[in-house]
């Protein structure tokens, strides 16, 4: 089974839709992230989570929630869905100190029409 | 000035080749430097982190020249099995969540 698990893999939805991503990890660490890939562009950070009562937003906040329900748990809602969050979702976790090595789940496509 | 830029690609190289893959940052203050691999449609995986010393690992090399903010990859006898594509990742120092990802050099590596 995967360290990190998102759910669901994929998702087709309309313009207005409430959307959640759930993301689950059993490698024990306490930093969490969310990340927004399109194609042709960067991983871009939507929020971030240092332990459960941490939330931080990223660079492209707008437009997204989240929660950290437990150390090992980060969803992420999308309120009201538009077609330009069409993107491919990433969740991942890293431990403290900073090695720079995220630890990423395996990605969550979804499709807003 | 984007923050973190890379060649642009496809790389389109034989097997055995040897390529190399260049990455510009915008932000003096950084710190820590890494190269990320992510195969199509799948997720990023750490390669490797880059030293001042500059790192090797097997056919890979990695580079780091901080007065002209560039990070260099170097790819030796390249396999199949290396084509993917190459994030270079900066750490604009701050906290964690300021992680900035380059758009990625596609490589493939042909017969």
């Amino acid at each position: 089974d995967a360290d990190v698990t998102q759910t669901p893999r994929n998702r087709i939805t309309k313009t207005g839709k409430r959307i959640m991503l759930e993301c689950s990890q059993t490698k024990g660490h306490d930093r969490m992230y969310w990340y927004r890939q399109d194609p042709g562009l960067g991983l871009q950070l939507i929020y971030y989570s240092f332990d459960v009562k941490d939330i931080n937003k990223g660079e492209i906040s707008d437009g997204y929630s989240v929660s950290r329900q437990a150390q090992a748990k980060f969803s992420l809602s999308l309120e009201s869905a538009i077609p330009n969050q069409t993107a491919l979702y990433f969740c991942a976790t890293s431990e403290p100190g900073h090695t720079g090595e995220l630890f990423f789940g395996e990605g969550s496509r979804l499709t807003v029409l | 000035r984007k923050e973190v830029e890379q060649d642009p690609g496809p790389f389109n190289v034989p097997e055995g080749a040897t390529v190399a893959f260049n990455c510009t940052y915008s932000n003096s203050a950084s710190q820590s430097f890494f190269w990320y691999r992510q195969d199509c449609r799948k997720e990023p995986k750490l390669l490797m982190s880059v030293y001042s010393s500059g790192n090797e690992d097997g056919r890979f090399t990695a580079q780091l020249n901080r007065a002209s903010q560039y990070i260099s990859l170097l790819i030796r006898d390249s396999k199949l099995s290396d084509s993917a594509t190459y994030l270079c990742v900066v750490n604009g120092g701050g906290s964690q969540g300021n992680l900035i990802f380059g758009k990625g050099t596609k490589l493939s590596v042909k017969p």
